[in-house]
């Protein structure tokens, strides 16, 4: 059983959509990364976080550490938003990432 | 400035042979570290380098993997004898410290025949 679960694991929505990507880890955390891979396989970092909400452009990122959840929400969701997105912690006392499994995201135009 | 890079992009081997895997992470950057994602598969942590600190090498999934980082800077991963199962995306990230955003290189192809 992977300690990171992303849900959903495929989302389709049409274009302008508000989309929702979820993350729950099971033990304590000491930060949450959410990253995107698009389909050339290039992977870039989008949010870090400890706690509380990032916000960058039309994402936003949220993470409740007492329910051990974090949400990966895109606004006016456009078809170059279209990638796997992927939700990884780093515990405590730890450098390493431990990874989900990921959600590929189609924006349909 | 320049991202991370890796060499070669892809490569083809025969089962058995050794390969060498290299990553050029960005200047500056302190921290390095080797993913590998199989086909199908999500992204495994293989091996972390932090400046002049022992590597943690708790994710090696055999001792036919080793991994050095040559003044602090490129880093090389070796996988000796490859087996099918080798066959994956290597990926390598830095940081300008430990428990920074990653920024990861476009990934070496490994495919053992």
């Amino acid at each position: 059983k992977n300690e990171v679960e992303q849900s959903p694991q495929n989302l389709t929505a049409q274009e302008g959509e508000f989309i929702t990507i979820n993350c729950s880890y099971s033990v304590g955390i000491s930060a949450l990364h959410w990253l995107q891979q698009h389909p050339g396989g290039g992977i870039v970092s989008l949010f870090m976080l400890s706690s509380g909400k990032k916000k960058h452009g039309r994402l936003i990122a949220t993470i409740n550490i007492q329910e051990k959840h974090s949400s990966l929400h895109i606004t006016a969701s456009h078809p170059r938003d279209s990638a796997v997105y992927i939700c990884a912690v780093r515990y405590f006392g730890n450098e390493k990432l431990t990874f989900g499994t990921g959600t590929r995201l189609t924006i349909i135009p | 400035g320049a991202g991370v890079s890796q060499s070669p992009s892809n490569k083809v081997t025969e089962k058995g042979k050794d390969v060498e895997l290299r990553c050029d992470p960005i200047s500056g950057h302190t921290a390095l570290y080797w993913y590998r994602q199989s086909l199908g598969q999500g992204l495994e942590f293989l091996i972390y380098f932090q400046g002049n600190s022992a590597p943690d090498k708790s994710g090696l999934p055999s001792d036919r993997f080793s991994a050095e980082r040559t003044g602090g800077s490129v880093s090389t991963l070796t996988i000796q004898r490859t087996q099918q199962e080798d066959s994956a995306v290597y990926l390598c990230a830095s940081s300008l410290m430990a428990r920074e955003t990653q920024y990861f290189g476009p990934g070496t192809r490994l495919l053992v025949l």
